[in-house]
C-alpha cells in the first residue's frame, strides 16, 4: 500500500520528558511537513523539508526537532522545552509545489 | 495573524441540498488553494485544489471557484449525502513551491436528515 503512516497513534509524555513522532511515506514525495493542530483549530506549520538532510522552520517551530536523513522519514521531536505539547500532530508529504498529502495523525497527551 | 480565514464556524443543510462553504484570504501573493476535509480523529483529506490562473475548478460532487478581486475562494457541494458530514478547511500556499500551508480554522458541516 502506498501512503503515509504516522506513530504512534496515541503518544504519553511525561513533564521533562522529550518524546518523538515517526512519519513514513511511501510516495516518494520530496517534500515533507509537520503540522500541529489544536481543539477546534486549522493546521499549523511546525517544520519543513523540501530534500533530504535539509529543512526549514515554520510559523511554531519553537520547542520542537526535525531531522531529515532518509527521503522517506520525517521524524518530530517534542522537547521539555514546549510548554503546552497537548495536541494532534499531522504530518504530510507532496510533489514539490503540488498537493499536499496528511497521515492519520498522532494525538499527544501529557501525564 | 492568519491570511485564511472562513465566514462560519458551523453550517447545517438538509440531505440532499447544496453546500457552499466560504473561505477569505488576505495575501494577494497566494498562488495555490486548497479544499481538505476532516473527520473527528484523522487526517485531513484532499478534496479538490485551484491554482491562481483559474476562477472555477470541478471534481466529482464538488466545485472551487476563486475570485480574487474579493480575495475569496468557495466550495460548493452538491446533493449533500451524509458522509461529507466534517470539518472543511480552505489552505493556501505563498510559496509558489514546497513551503507549507496556511489554514483557515475550518468549518463544521452538519447534514440535517
Amino acid at each position: 500500500d502506498g501512503g503515509i503512516t504516522q506513530s504512534p497513534k496515541y503518544l504519553f509524555r511525561k513533564e521533562g520528558q522529550n518524546v518523538t513522532l515517526s512519519c513514513e511515506q511511501n510516495l516518494n514525495h520530496d517534500a515533507m511537513y509537520w503540522y500541529r493542530q489544536d481543539p477546534g483549530q486549522g493546521l499549523r506549520l511546525i517544520y519543513y523539508s523540501q530534500i533530504v538532510n535539509d529543512f526549514q522552520k515554520g510559523d511554531i517551530a519553537e520547542g520542537y526537532s526535525v531531522s531529515r536523513e532518509k527521503k522517506e522519514s520525517f521524524p518530530l521531536t517534542v522537547t521539555s522545552a514546549q510548554k503546552n505539547p497537548t495536541a494532534f500532530y499531522l504530518c504530510a508529504s507532496s510533489m514539490t509545489g503540488e498537493t499536499q498529502y496528511f497521515g492519520p495523525g498522532t494525538r499527544l497527551l501529557v501525564l | 495573524g492568519e491570511s485564511v480565514g472562513l465566514h462560519l464556524p458551523t453550517l447545517s443543510v438538509q440531505e440532499g441540498d447544496n453546500s457552499i462553504i466560504n473561505c477569505a484570504y488576505s495575501n494577494s501573493a497566494s498562488d495555490y488553494f486548497i479544499w481538505y476535509k476532516q473527520e473527528s480523529g484523522k487526517g485531513p483529506q484532499f478534496i479538490i485544489d485551484i491554482r491562481s490562473n483559474m476562477d472555477k475548478r470541478q471534481g466529482q460532487r464538488v466545485t472551487v471557484l476563486l475570485n480574487k478581486t474579493v480575495k475569496h475562494l468557495s466550495l460548493q457541494i452538491a446533493a449533500t449525502q451524509p458522509g461529507d458530514s466534517a470539518v472543511y478547511f480552505c489552505a493556501e500556499n505563498m510559496g509558489g513551491g514546497a513551503d507549507g500551508l496556511t489554514f483557515g480554522k475550518g468549518t463544521h458541516l452538519i447534514i440535517q436528515p
